[in-house]
């Protein structure tokens, strides 16, 4: 079966410094992959998603980057943080489009 | 409507009521429309996926209609019981501009349902 995993699950981070948010999909092959932020009191907002490797596609402008070195691993990164990066982040995988996506346990990330 | 929207926001209901919420999203370009239940401390699951005006999906005691042409979809939960208790996200996805559907999930806020025992 197929598994999302996600981590850290938690992360305290100071103001400039920088993330990497790390997700890998088991027991699936060439998955879209997601990355979506949910600030308080809003929904979730898509950040990345790609359909394969070394294909990203951001869908708003923003401090933070993705990449795809493998087929099932998504990185979230900025070089410096700001406090607004602040929220619960989540990855989620989908076999295509079409279909549902499954969700990893999130990382909660407080920006100091 | 331009963004998805759920209401009520929160619902607190007893054990064994049935209850219902709602999910409007843009009418135009829709493609289709997703549910999710997601749980404190757990990652959203999903429950349907729906493409087909007038449509009707069900899972145990929740199910789910949808109206295209109005842009809104309903849940129902019949007899709500404890373990119901979850945010409840749906997600809208239109056609892009270029022949496809887009690959992007537009969710609402979500509804929080308490199942008091």
């Amino acid at each position: 079966s197929q598994t999302i995993h996600q981590w850290p699950a938690t992360l305290v981070q100071p103001v400039g410094s920088p993330l990497s948010l790390e997700c890998t999909v088991e027991g699936t092959s060439n998955p879209n992959l997601y990355w979506y932020r949910q600030a308080a009191g809003r929904g979730l907002q898509l950040l990345f998603y790609s359909v394969g490797i070394g294909q990203i596609s951001s869908e708003v402008p923003q401090n933070l980057s993705a990449s795809r070195p493998q087929d099932r691993q998504f990185i979230l990164s900025s070089k410096k943080l700001l406090l607004s990066d602040s929220g619960f982040y989540l990855c989620a995988w989908s076999l295509t489009p079409n279909q549902p996506q499954h969700f990893g346990d999130g990382t909660r990330l407080s920006i100091l | 409507i331009l963004n998805v929207e759920q209401s009520p926001q929160s619902l607190h209901v007893q054990e064994g009521d049935s209850t219902n919420f709602t999910c409007s999203f843009p009418s135009s370009n829709f493609y289709a429309l997703h549910w999710y239940r997601w749980e404190t401390a757990k990652s959203p699951e999903a429950l349907f996926v729906m493409t087909l005006n007038g449509d009707e999906k069900k899972k145990g005691r929740i199910s789910a209609t949808l109206n295209t042409k109005e842009g809104y979809s309903y849940l129902y939960i019949k007899g709500s019981q404890p373990e119901d208790s979850a945010t409840y996200l749906c997600a809208s996805r239109a056609w892009g501009n270029y022949g496809g559907a887009t690959n992007k999930l537009i969710f609402g806020t979500g509804t929080l349902l308490a199942v008091q025992p």
